[in-house]
């Protein structure tokens, strides 16, 4: 098994930019999240889907749309990318939300100029 | 809303000797409290967890303890190695939403040989 895997897994762009980042995790858990990692402050959820068909926002959604494709994939979109975005993402699975084991993938590492 | 902080933000301990890492958080209802170990360019693994209805935990040399009426629990690691020397964070759920983990800001544990 391949856990959960992030593409792509380093990314420089413009201001004003688009792109997505996608996310697919191979251990058919429910729920899967996205967060950012930037120094200092530890990791903040972005968006996250508790199941098939369902999103919903974290603490920082603005600026970024979410896509849950299937049960396997969910997709972070930034629509026009602002240098306040560069940051490290992490999406992440799990059997359910209420206390179980999140499983990270190996993060995307983006820069915004 | 739940706020989780973590202390120290570094921490430099000898080889064998023990490491003991703090968190508080501000939702009495917390009921799940994971701790996570991030190595240098990887995402997020979790290496113990507590339930409310429990005080302590251990796992070989990994413990955790909870104090519920002083809103803080603790990682403690005995006989550290210099594998041990990572980025630790701990999280608590936002009760709003046990599908939202709110993290600390991160531990760098240093283990000198």
């Amino acid at each position: 098994n391949a856990g959960v895997t992030q593409t792509p897994k380093f990314q420089v762009l413009k201001t004003g930019q688009s792109m997505t980042l996608q996310c697919a995790q191979d251990m058919n858990h429910n729920s899967m999240y996205w967060y950012r990692q930037d120094p200092g402050m530890g990791l903040r959820l972005i968006y996250y889907s508790a199941s098939e068909g369902t999103t919903d926002k974290g603490e920082v959604p603005n600026g970024y749309n979410v896509s849950r494709l299937n049960k396997r994939e969910f997709s972070l979109r930034l629509e026009s990318a602002a240098p306040s975005q560069t940051s490290v993402y992490f999406c992440a699975s799990s059997e359910f939300g209420d206390g179980n084991e999140q499983f990270f993938g190996p993060g995307t590492r983006l820069t915004v100029l | 809303g739940e706020n989780v902080e973590q202390h120290p933000s570094t921490l430099s301990v000898q080889e064998g000797d023990s490491a003991v890492i703090k968190c508080t958080y501000s939702d009495s209802a917390s009921n799940y409290f994971p701790w996570y170990k991030q190595e240098l360019g990887k995402g997020p693994q979790l290496i113990i967890d507590i339930r409310s209805n429990v005080g302590e935990k251990k796992d070989q040399r990994i413990a955790v303890t909870l104090n519920k009426t002083a809103k803080h629990f603790s990682l403690h690691i005995t006989e550290t190695q210099p594998e041990d020397s990572a980025v630790y964070f701990c999280a608590a759920p936002r009760m709003d939403s046990s599908y939202k983990l709110i993290f600390g800001s991160g531990t760098r544990l240093l283990v000198r040989p």
